[in-house]
């Protein structure tokens, strides 16, 4: 079935380092792919997303390209910041709002 | 503002007790899930409903029920609580259209559940 593989965490990080963490997926048909946040004691909610191959989902200065040639969706953003610790998740979905998500992975940013 | 709210936010039962989880939407989304969040396994699907009287199950449905008489609230009710279901819920609701492409979940804030 469709599954979702995210790096292990926690990654951490100096302020205004480079963040990269990875996501690929198996899908069977062409789902839309999908980056959430978690802050400390809140609910998910969306960062970005792509629904399509080569779509680039940006946000808050995070971006993601969906790579239908190496079923990748990587979270990327330049420079982090203290605010931005959190878990992220990257998830598909295919017809439905039924989405699967990765395991999710921990940023800290140290000052 | 609209909003999706969970309670209780904390609850401590004993095993083979029953409990029901409140989740509370006000945005007239059709479509409500019920995820639970545990170390290694990120969210895992329980319950979803796409409109008034529809339920379904998902992935890890077992020992769990759901039950929809209105587009607001999806309660979701553990009939004989067991230590494995010592776990963080989360209720999440969407306007998409079953059927269309995935759009965008909106989550409560989660209820702690702790089965001792």
């Amino acid at each position: 079935g469709d599954s979702v593989t995210q790096m292990e965490g926690p990654v951490t990080l100096s302020e205004e380092a480079f963040l990269t963490i990875n996501c690929t997926y198996t899908a069977t048909g062409y789902p839309s792919l999908f980056w959430y946040v978690q802050y400390p004691g809140e609910g998910l909610q969306l960062l970005l997303k792509a629904t399509k191959a080569d779509d680039k989902g940006s946000n808050k200065g995070f971006e993601a390209t969906y790579r239908k040639e190496t079923t990748s969706f990587h979270l990327e953003k330049g420079s982090v910041q203290v605010s931005d610790s959190a878990v992220y998740f990257c998830a598909l979905g295919a017809d439905t709002d039924k989405l699967i998500f990765g395991t999710g992975t921990r940023l800290q940013v140290f000052p | 503002d609209a909003e999706i709210t969970q309670s209780p936010r904390h609850k401590i039962t004993e095993t083979g007790r029953q409990v029901t989880l409140a989740c509370h939407q006000t945005w007239n989304h059709n479509n409500m899930f019920w995820y639970r969040q545990d170390l290694g396994h990120g969210l895992r699907l329980i319950h979803y409903s796409y409109g008034v009287q529809d339920t379904n199950k998902g992935e890890v449905s077992d020992g769990y029920s759901v039950s929809r008489s209105n587009t607001e609230d999806l309660p979701l009710t553990l009939e004989s609580a067991a230590s494995s279901q010592t776990s963080v819920y989360f209720c999440a609701s969407s306007d998409r259209n079953p059927g269309l492409r995935a759009g965008e979940l909106f989550f409560g804030e989660g209820s702690r559940l702790t089965v001792l």
